[in-house]
């Protein structure tokens, strides 16, 4: 694809639910990252990937949230029990090489999700 | 600790008019990077620019220019002659050398009116 997509565009939840979010990266992209943005905020950063190494997990809110990347691509991120607070549209972005120091971010157009 | 600081959180202008968008930002390190991003409503983010810290000539493209300063720690965008397509929410980021995310502001919704 041209450009990092993800699924869905919208997804409406109950509280308590847990819900699945998809990114599709830029092909051949080896970075990829997570961020959230709530109505009127800036972007608060959730998770990056890097190749098959660790990733760095140290902006999830809480133990509720995880994700994962299949084989170097597609990435899930994953919010159980969700709660009213997780209201807010998730961003996914890719990179091509490590680092956000020397490759700008390609954004895809997010998922916005609201917990009822 | 704001690592990077968007004071002006709505700006509208009438078209045609400059508008200049302001960005300060806050690190230790003597590396880093910083970037401007456009969001307009269809909500997709769009990198403008990139600037690393070495790096202090202001740049121009088009009808935008950045004002890099680091005496004072900003990096400000200027919009010259806007037009209505210039409408969106414009956020700055930083990256400090090493780190695996950005910091972004909390951006500055800009108006253009016809």
């Amino acid at each position: 694809g041209a450009g990092v997509s993800q699924s869905p565009s919208n997804k409406v939840t109950e509280k308590g639910k847990d819900v699945e979010l998809r990114c599709d990266p830029i092909s051949g992209h080896t970075a990829l990252y997570w961020y959230r943005q709530s109505l009127g905020q800036g972007l608060e950063f959730l998770i990056y990937f890097q190749g098959n190494s660790a990733p760095d997990k140290s902006g999830l809110p809480s133990d509720r949230f995880s994700a994962e990347r299949t084989g170097g691509s597609v990435s899930t991120l994953t919010i159980q029990r969700t709660q009213q607070e997780d209201s807010a549209v998730y961003l996914c972005a890719s990179s091509l090489t490590s680092g956000p120091s020397y490759n700008e971010q390609f954004f895809g157009p997010g998922t916005r999700l609201t917990v009822l | 600790a704001q690592k990077v600081t968007q004071a002006q959180t709505e700006i509208s202008v009438v078209e045609k008019e400059d508008v200049t968008l302001d960005c300060v930002y806050e690190t230790r390190d003597t590396t880093y990077y910083l970037f401007w991003y456009k969001q307009p409503p269809s909500g997709e983010l769009v990198f403008l620019i990139r600037r690393n810290s070495f790096d202090e000539q202001n740049e121009i493209s088009g009808r935008y220019s950045w004002n890099f300063q680091k005496s004072t720690s900003s990096f400000n965008f200027t919009i010259t002659a806007s037009q209505v397509v210039d409408s969106a929410v414009y956020f700055c980021a930083l990256s400090e050398r090493g780190g695996n995310q950005f910091y972004f502001g909390t951006g500055t919704s800009l108006t253009v009116i016809p």
